[in-house]
């Protein structure tokens, strides 16, 4: 079974700070994804990531593959309090066929 | 646009009962999943299908029973339930099993005493 490290796995924060969340793996990825769930609901797909070095933007949030496809980094700049959730990393590895592995979340909190 | 709906919200089993946890998509996707989330392990699946009548186990398959009869529909099957299976079951669906977006539904919690 490939892991999935993600860290941290609790962030409190106060609202217009800066923070990095951080997901790696000993493997290297097809492709990566990044979901953020709130409570209560399904996670939602926030983007995908497939080239190493590849640096996408979704407003505030700035999401990075690294260059060996084993690690990526989600920055949220001037958290806001609807950032507040669970944020999961999922990741494909070759050979793994139809089998998407997540990691275990960072929880965010978003204080006003 | 209903998406993936899931079906109970809420379940209290009691130790050896069956239930069936409902999931079904209106997007026309050939890819659907099953996951069950705890505390402190993340999102684990369960079973598989990439299309009607082929179905495949995934890393927890242990206790669960599924089946594909059509595109539409992936229901789980708990044919005799333990403590273990209390958890918050996600049914999820895509496209295609090459991991374009995958669309989740809100989930079933599941207690079984």
């Amino acid at each position: 079974t490939q892991l999935l490290e993600q860290s941290p796995q609790f962030l409190s924060i106060q609202e217009g700070e800066n923070l990095t969340v951080y997901c790696n793996s000993s493997s290297v990825f097809s492709s990566l994804q990044w979901y953020r769930q709130e409570p209560g609901e399904g996670p939602v797909l926030l983007v995908t990531v497939v080239t190493g070095g590849e640096v996408k933007k979704l407003k505030r949030l700035t999401f990075q593959f690294g260059d060996a496809r084993k690690d990526s980094s989600l920055h949220i700049t001037a958290a806001q309090p609807g950032d507040t959730g669970l944020y999961l990393c999922a990741g494909v590895w070759g050979g793994s066929n139809y089998k998407l592995t997540f990691g275990k979340g960072t929880l965010l909190t978003v204080n006003p | 646009n209903a998406g993936v709906t899931q079906t109970p919200k809420f379940q209290v089993l009691k130790t050896g009962q069956s239930m069936t946890l409902q999931c079904a998509q209106d997007m026309n996707h050939e890819y659907m999943s099953w996951y069950r989330q705890d505390p402190g392990m993340g999102l684990r699946l369960i079973h598989y299908s990439v299309g009607a009548g082929i179905t495949d186990q995934g890393e927890v398959p242990n206790g669960y029973n599924v089946s594909r009869s059509t595109t539409e529909d992936f229901p789980l099957r708990l044919l005799s339930a333990a403590p273990s299976q209390t958890s918050v079951y996600f049914c999820a669906s895509s496209y295609s099993a090459g991991f374009e977006k995958l669309f989740f539904g809100s989930g079933t919690q599941l207690s079984v005493l």
